[in-house]
């Protein structure tokens, strides 16, 4: 079945970086594209970023764009979210998905990890 | 910026059925999806594509669309389905990905 194990959460200061990890079994990860998702403790969903399957195409929310990279690495099963220039507002669950792949240029999420909580504090 | 727009709550009793709307102009073009969440747990995808429902998910759980506007409707409601449940789309050129704010479900 599929499975997505995120990592590397933690309590960062402001302005700081932080590197998260999404590993993946259970399917052919190098043939899905994979997104990032944050929640804010007691708010919704919010998108973050998706990446292609073959990692040629990354697009992001206004929100962190030019600070966040997602990546991946098809040969460990891996997606990355690299976190710079942190603030406050990034305070989240951070959530990786596997896309649906429902439609043609269509994304969805279909299946969830559990989730990693950031915490950006002095 | 994009916007998916649902009623922040609905109560339902036992055995109604409940309904929850998510409006926004791109609806109209594009796919609308359904997620629930409940307390401390991962979203779980329930409708796609306005109107498919995945594998393992309950028949009482069905969705529509009509126009800038998709339905989730729960036809007897079970004390389970206590969650909130968030729409998502994307805008027109289906790059950027949209939550709705989320709907809070009680069951009464």
């Amino acid at each position: 079945q599929v499975q997505l194990v995120e990592s590397g959460g933690g309590v960062v200061q402001p302005g700081r970086s932080l590197r998260l990890s999404c590993a993946a079994s259970g399917f052919t990860f190098s043939t899905y594209g994979m997104h990032w998702v944050r929640q804010a403790p007691g708010k919704g969903l919010e998108w973050v970023a998706i990446i292609w399957f073959d990692g040629s195409n990354q697009y992001y929310a206004d929100s962190v764009k030019g600070r966040f990279t997602i990546s991946r690495d098809n040969s460990k099963n891996t997606l990355y979210l690299q976190m710079n220039s942190l603030t406050a507002d990034d305070t989240a669950v951070y959530y990786c998905a596997k896309d649906g792949k429902v439609a043609p240029e269509t994304y969805s999420f279909g299946n969830w990890g559990q989730g990693t909580l950031v915490t950006v504090s002095s | 910026s994009y916007e998916l727009t649902q009623p922040p709550s609905v109560s339902v009793s036992p055995g109604q059925t409940a309904r929850i709307t998510c409006s926004g102009d791109a609806l109209a073009k594009k796919y609308g999806f359904w997620y629930q969440q409940k307390p401390g747990q991962a979203p779980v995808m329930v409708i796609f594509k306005d109107t498919e429902r995945p594998s393992g998910i309950p028949e009482r759980f069905s969705g529509s669309s009509s126009g800038t506007t998709v339905t989730l409707t729960i036809s007897g409601v079970q004390a389970e389905d206590e969650a909130d449940y968030y729409c998502h789309s994307s805008d027109n050129s289906g790059t950027y990905q949209v939550f709705g704010g989320g709907t809070k479900l009680t069951v009464l």
